[in-house]
Order: structure tokens, then sequence, then C-alpha cells
């Protein structure tokens, strides 16, 4: 089955502890991007990458790193946490090397930084 | 700024009914204008999406408007179903970049 995996789906941490979500898409993809999904706000771009060693930033990239070393794999990476990164986090994939194509979300991961 | 503005931001009609949401946007680069449905607890998924080299695409029920002049774009749900519940994001990006920019969504709730 064609689908973007998420984990954890649903995450509790401390201030400053160090996590890591993981993404992974089993559709040959060259596009992947974060997003995080607030109330009021919409989706956000966090992050993007147009292929391997490829990864750039979008609107809201601060507190956030990701790498892309694997074509499937497109972590997303929270070196210290803190409470305004409570949030809803959505990984995405696209067949096309850019965003202007379907866009197939994971899930989501549920984080809340106390 | 904000470069993708979308409204309203809920919407209650009634079943068999038209839903009507409006995009506006800003960046005249941008050129693949899609609409994504959610559901609650799940991911957002392509509804139906459109080009500006077209002024209305419509597949089944959905149907969206494009207005280049005016850097607008409207989703028309006709026959509005319970079914049809859920938030709806429109979105807006451009051919090889990577930047893809979202309204702040809608939610529609279609009463029996």
């Amino acid at each position: 089955e064609a689908q973007v995996t998420q984990n954890p789906r649903y995450l509790i941490t401390v201030t400053g502890k160090k996590l890591t979500v993981t993404c992974s898409q089993n559709m040959n993809h060259e596009y992947m991007s974060w997003y995080r999904q607030d109330p009021g706000l919409g989706l956000r771009q966090i992050y993007y990458s147009m292929n391997v060693e490829a990864t750039d930033k979008g609107d809201v990239p601060e507190g956030y790193k990701v790498s892309r070393k694997e074509k499937r794999n497109f972590p997303l990476i929270l070196e210290s946490p803190s409470p305004n990164q409570t949030s809803l986090y959505f990984c995405a994939s696209s067949s096309h090397s850019g965003g202007a194509y379907e866009q197939y979300f994971g899930p989501g991961t549920r984080l809340t930084v106390t | 700024q904000q470069q993708v503005k979308q409204s309203p931001q809920s919407l209650i009609v009634q079943k068999g009914g038209i839903s009507i949401i409006n995009c506006a946007y800003e960046n005249t680069a941008f050129d693949y204008f899609p609409w994504y449905q959610q559901f609650p607890g799940k991911g957002p998924a392509l509804l139906i999406a459109i080009r500006p080299d077209v002024s209305e695409k419509k597949e089944g029920r959905f149907t969206i408007s494009f207005n280049k002049s005016a850097k607008q774009f409207s989703l028309h749900i006709m026959d509005s179903q319970p079914g049809d519940s859920a938030t709806y994001f429109c979105a807006a990006s451009t051919a090889n970049a990577g930047k893809s920019t979202f309204g702040d969504g809608t939610t529609l709730t279609v009463k029996p």
C-alpha cells in the first residue's frame, strides 16, 4: 500500500529534550516536506526537500532541523524543544521535484512540549 | 505577510445545498492551486486542483473556479452531504519550487 508513515503518532516531552520524528514514504517520491498545523493557522511549511541531500527552509523553520540522506526518509529533528512547538505535525511527499503536484500526507504526529 | 487568505473560517450548510469557500493569493508566480480535505484525526488529502491556464475544473460535485486577474479561486461543493463535513484547505505553489502556502482552513458542517 502506497503511504507516508510517521512515528511516533503521539509524543509528550519536556522542554529541551532532543527528539526526532521520523517520516518514511514507499512511493519513490522525490519531494518531501514537513508542516505544522495549529488551530486557526492552517498548515505552515517547516522544511522541504526537493531530492536527496537537497533541503530548504519553509515559512517557519526556526527551532527545527531536517536531513535527507535517503530518498524514502525525511526525519524532523527538534534539538531543544520548547512549549511553542506543541503542535500537530504532518509529513508529505510528492512524485515530482517541487510542491506543484499532489502531496500525499502522513497521518500526523501530535507533539506536546511541557 | 499571509500569501493565501481563505474565507470563511467556518461554514454551515443544509444537506443538498451549495458550499462555497474562497481563497485569494498575492504571489503571481503561483501556478498550482489545490484544495485539500481533512477529516478529524487524518492527514489532508487532495480533493481537486487547478492550474492557471483554465478558469474552471469540475470533478463530480466539486468545482474550482479560478479568476487569474483577481487572483482568487474558490471551491464549490454542489449537493452538499453530511459526509462532506470536514476541514478544507486551499493552497498555492510554484512549479519546480519547494514552497507550498496553505490557507488557514474552513470547517464545513453539513446538517442533515
